[in-house]
């Protein structure tokens, strides 16, 4: 499977929007980018996922470079309460969603 | 619809004690997993399961034990609980394995061997 990189932290204003980047230069062509996010103390959350099409829903959105070595995700209009570690992951098959230790990000009144 | 539960919520166990850990779903899901996560890391996979009574292991599988009797439930058993196994501990569950697929997660147990 195809490792992430990803920043440690970041911060953004609360109403501001969130761009979070993730590098994936080992994609292969048939394996799907997936964005989730952990609260404090709380179980992951599923994002948003992607092939090789942006995609939008209505939590984020994801951007996927045209060669799919790396994608962005978008928090349009950040709150407090999307204060989080988020997890991009790139995986085929269930049992290889692996997670790393992905970016903390801080959301600033 | 609860999604995944776990109890309990958190327990202190002493070293060379055993447990487990109570996972349900009610989404009808075939496949299940475990996770574990340790302070400031990511979550590595125990053992997963795709229905009753198929069960292979994750990543760290060593010092615990897993069963899968109906769709519903996938218990993970801590049989001889040492220091190691302090942590914090997911269930989830997802309609598929073909990509793309969702995991749906419990709130987590949190537990301490001391």
């Amino acid at each position: 499977d195809a490792k992430t990189t990803q920043p440690t932290s970041m911060d953004c204003a609360e109403g501001r929007a969130a761009n979070l980047p993730c590098n994936h230069s080992t994609i292969s062509g048939n394996e799907y980018v997936y964005w989730y996010r952990q609260i404090h103390s709380q179980g992951p959350q599923y994002i948003i996922h992607g092939l090789k099409n942006n995609e939008t829903n209505e939590m984020a959105s994801l951007i996927i470079t045209e060669d799919r070595k790396s994608s962005t995700l978008i928090l349009p209009h950040a709150t407090l309460r999307d204060t989080a570690v988020y997890y991009c992951i790139v995986g085929k098959g269930a049992q290889k969603l692996v997670f790393g230790q992905g970016t903390r990000l801080t959301i600033n009144p | 619809n609860a999604g995944v539960t776990q109890t309990p919520k958190f327990r202190i166990l002493k070293i060379g004690q055993s447990m487990t850990l109570q996972c349900t779903q009610d989404m009808n899901h075939n496949y299940m997993y475990w996770y574990r996560q340790d302070p400031g890391m990511g979550l590595k996979l125990i053992y997963y399961s795709v229905g009753a009574g198929i069960t292979d292991k994750g990543e760290v599988p060593n010092g615990y034990n897993v069963s899968r009797s109906t769709t519903e439930d996938f218990p993970l058993r801590l049989e001889l609980a040492a220091p190691s196994q302090t942590s914090v501990y997911f269930c989830a569950s997802s309609q598929t394995l073909s990509d793309p697929y969702v995991q749906y997660f419990g709130p987590g147990t949190r537990l301490t061997v001391t």
